[in-house]
């Protein structure tokens, strides 16, 4: 079965700072996707960012970016000159292998809380 | 752009009631899900279904039975309702061409049982 583990519950840093955060994964495939989603405090979940397996490069979208770290089967997740609106809950989530192409089925991590201050 | 609507907002229930709660979307997309949210912990796939009339059990399917009446709408039921039972059920959808596709999240309903 797939595991996504977020060991980090939360961090607290200073606004415009750098926020890093972790997500290790297991899974048997070849090929796989991995997947960031914020959830504000209003309860909304949002798709951030995304890093397909077969990619050396890191992924990137605006000031979030990924450290993908294939032989660690880890995927953190960076946060450049943060705001105030930064603060969230931010869940990683990796793609089951599915039997047909259909659908998405994901496994998510249990989230890293981050609270950006004044 | 599109929209996930969720239904009811607040759902409180008795033990062993019956709870039925409802999602649409107009995105078009053709696989939709449901997720069950607990405090501290992540997002568990409930029921999935990758097109009209289509149902895939996630996860956490044991105690839940789920719909697709149309390609628009999906709706899942509580079969019987937990004493003490607090968490937050998440309708989403995502095209179903792509391995990839990020998948769209309502804005929940916030199930109490009493």
């Amino acid at each position: 079965a797939q595991k996504v583990t977020q060991t980090q519950t939360s961090i607290s840093v200073v606004e415009k700072t750098t926020v890093t955060m972790d997500c290790v994964y297991e899974t048997r495939d070849s090929s796989y996707f991995l997947f960031w989603y914020k959830q504000t405090a209003s309860g909304e979940i949002v798709f951030l960012i995304r890093q397909d397996s077969y990619k050396k490069e890191n992924a990137t979208v605006g000031h979030y970016s990924l450290n993908f770290q294939k032989p660690k089967s880890s995927i953190g997740l960076i946060i450049t000159a943060t705001q105030i609106e930064d603060s969230a809950v931010y869940f990683c989530a990796m793609r089951d292998y599915m039997t047909n192409s259909a659908g998405n089925k994901l496994t998510f991590g249990i989230g890293t809380r981050v609270l950006v201050r004044p | 752009g599109g929209i996930i609507t969720q239904t009811p907002k607040f759902l409180i229930g008795q033990e062993g009631q019956k709870l039925t709660l409802k999602c649409q979307q107009n995105f078009n997309h053709d696989t939709m899900y449901w997720y069950r949210q607990d405090s501290g912990k992540g997002l568990r796939l409930i029921y999935y279904s990758i097109t009209e009339n289509d149902l895939q059990k996630g996860d956490l399917s044991e105690g839940y039975d789920a719909s697709r009446e149309k390609k628009s709408s999906f709706s899942l039921t509580v079969t019987s309702a937990q004493k003490n039972e607090m968490a937050v059920f998440l309708c989403a959808s995502s095209i179903a061409r792509d391995n990839y596709a990020e998948q769209f999240f309502g804005p929940g309903t916030r199930l109490t049982v009493l």
